[in-house]
């Protein structure tokens, strides 16, 4: 069966430190992956997705993700945090059918 | 171009009864998908919906049921309702199904059942 972890559910960094966002995830085909940003009271966005090719996606607001067969990982990362990036981080696989499965999310706080 | 739009943003119902909740999605999606997330856990997946079919069910009771409407909006019911069932329930779309298409997600529905 399909499934997302997502082993952190708090991180906390310093604005202008780092991020690494960990996903491993169980699938028996060729996965495809997304990571989702939610603000509070607020639906999902869309940072970026995986279906094939360069394993090392680009997506908005600076974020970047490392697909890794061997690990069957896919960690989320930002060079340099902004305050505005604290949220819930949600990573998902999606199958065949367009169904989703959703880690159980990794809460960010920026402190100043 | 609007998003998706679900309505109502905040319902409060009691134990028993029936309730339903609304999505549109983008313009020109064909692919709609619930999903409820309870509070501090991930959206779960309830249905999926393109051109009017069930394409997908997550392991939801029967009190749960869809439709998808010829202009692709949908609605989610839920009978019977159970304190457990407050959550914030999340309408998505995509152009169409299959894992390829990235969702877009509304702001949800905010279910209290008291």
């Amino acid at each position: 069966a399909q499934s997302v972890t997502q082993p952190d559910i708090h991180i906390t960094v310093s604005e202008g430190a780092s991020l690494e966002l960990r996903c491993n995830y169980s699938y028996g085909a060729t996965p495809y992956l997304f990571w989702y940003v939610q603000s509070p009271g607020q639906g999902l966005q869309l940072l970026l997705k995986y279906f094939s090719g360069d394993t090392l996606v680009q997506g908005i607001k600076g974020f970047e993700a490392e697909f890794k067969r061997s690990q069957s990982s896919f960690n989320l990362r930002k060079p340099s945090v902004h305050w505005s990036d604290a949220a819930e981080y949600f990573c998902a696989v999606g199958i065949t059918g367009n169904q989703f499965y959703f880690g159980t999310g990794t809460s960010l706080t920026v402190i100043p | 171009d609007a998003g998706v739009t679900q309505s109502p943003t905040h319902l409060i119902k009691t134990r028993g009864q029936h309730v339903t909740l609304r999505c549109s999605p983008i313009s020109g999606h064909k692919s709609v998908s619930w999903y409820q997330q309870v509070l501090g856990q991930g959206p779960q997946f309830i249905f999926q919906y393109y051109e009017k079919e069930e394409r997908g069910r997550g392991n939801f009771p029967d009190r749960f049921s869809a439709r998808q409407f010829p202009n692709y909006s949908s609605e989610l019911n839920v009978n019977a309702l159970l304190l457990g069932d407050s959550a914030l329930y999340l309408c998505a779309s995509s152009l169409v199904t299959g894992g390829l298409q990235p969702q877009h997600f509304g702001d949800g529905t905010r279910l209290s059942i008291l």
